[in-house]
């Protein structure tokens, strides 16, 4: 069965700083990976996807993401983070079969500090 | 923003009490999805639906239904609510044809308070 690992609850960063949001999934066959962000009171939003391709994936707002086969990990960075970036990050995978159903992680609370 | 629509956004009821949500969408979208949202779970698919009539189970499925008899409107029972599925629920869609390439689009939630 496949899964999602978010290994850390909460990420605490300084604004301007870079962060990282870490991710490792479990998955037969070649993976598809998605990140979501979520703010207070509202529904998912999605940030970017691999799919197939390049290694390095880049989404909305500045975040992009690094696929890692070997160490079956799909990190999420940002270079400079800011004060708007705190929200509650969902990295995802979707399973092998048809149905297009996907897997997500706990989630981890980002808070960006001044 | 995707066209999805969840309602009602907010309930209270009390245990033993059929609860329906509604998701309705405005995107002609194949799949749908309801998750549910809980702290320390993340989000756990309930049950998903791959076109009209078709549905399938979720991981948490048990105490719940669903229903599909239109593209646009997907529907959630709770044929006898408890306190453990007092929970923040989502609807989600997607699509694979088209040049679409599956990710999920949430609607706004809807928030269920079982007493």
């Amino acid at each position: 069965a496949q899964s999602v690992a978010q290994p850390e609850d909460q990420v605490n960063v300084a604004e301007g700083n870079p962060l990282t949001v870490k991710c490792t999934y479990s998955v037969s066959g070649n993976p598809y990976l998605f990140w979501y962000v979520q703010y207070p009171n509202r529904g998912l939003q999605f940030l970017l996807k691999y799919i197939t391709g390049d290694n390095l994936v880049k989404g909305s707002y500045g975040f992009e993401a690094e696929f890692n086969k070997s160490q079956t990990s799909f990190h999420l960075k940002k270079p400079s983070a800011l004060v708007s970036d705190s929200a509650l990050y969902f990295c995802a995978v979707r399973e092998a079969g048809g149905g297009n159903k996907l897997t997500f992680g706990t989630g981890t609370q980002l808070k960006v500090e001044l | 923003d995707a066209g999805i629509t969840q309602s009602p956004r907010h309930k209270v009821t009390e245990t033993g009490t059929p609860v329906t949500l509604r998701c309705h969408q405005t995107e002609n979208h194949r799949y749908m999805y309801w998750y549910r949202q809980d702290p320390g779970h993340g989000l756990r698919l309930i049950h998903y639906s791959y076109g009209v009539k078709d549905t399938d189970k979720g991981e948490v499925s048990d105490g719940y239904s669903v229903s599909r008899s239109k593209t646009e409107d997907f529907l959630l029972t709770l044929e006898s609510a408890t306190s453990s599925q007092t929970s923040v629920y989502f609807c989600a869609i997607s699509e694979l044809a088209g040049g679409h390439t599956g990710e999920l689009f949430f609607g706004e939630g809807s928030r269920l308070t079982v007493l």
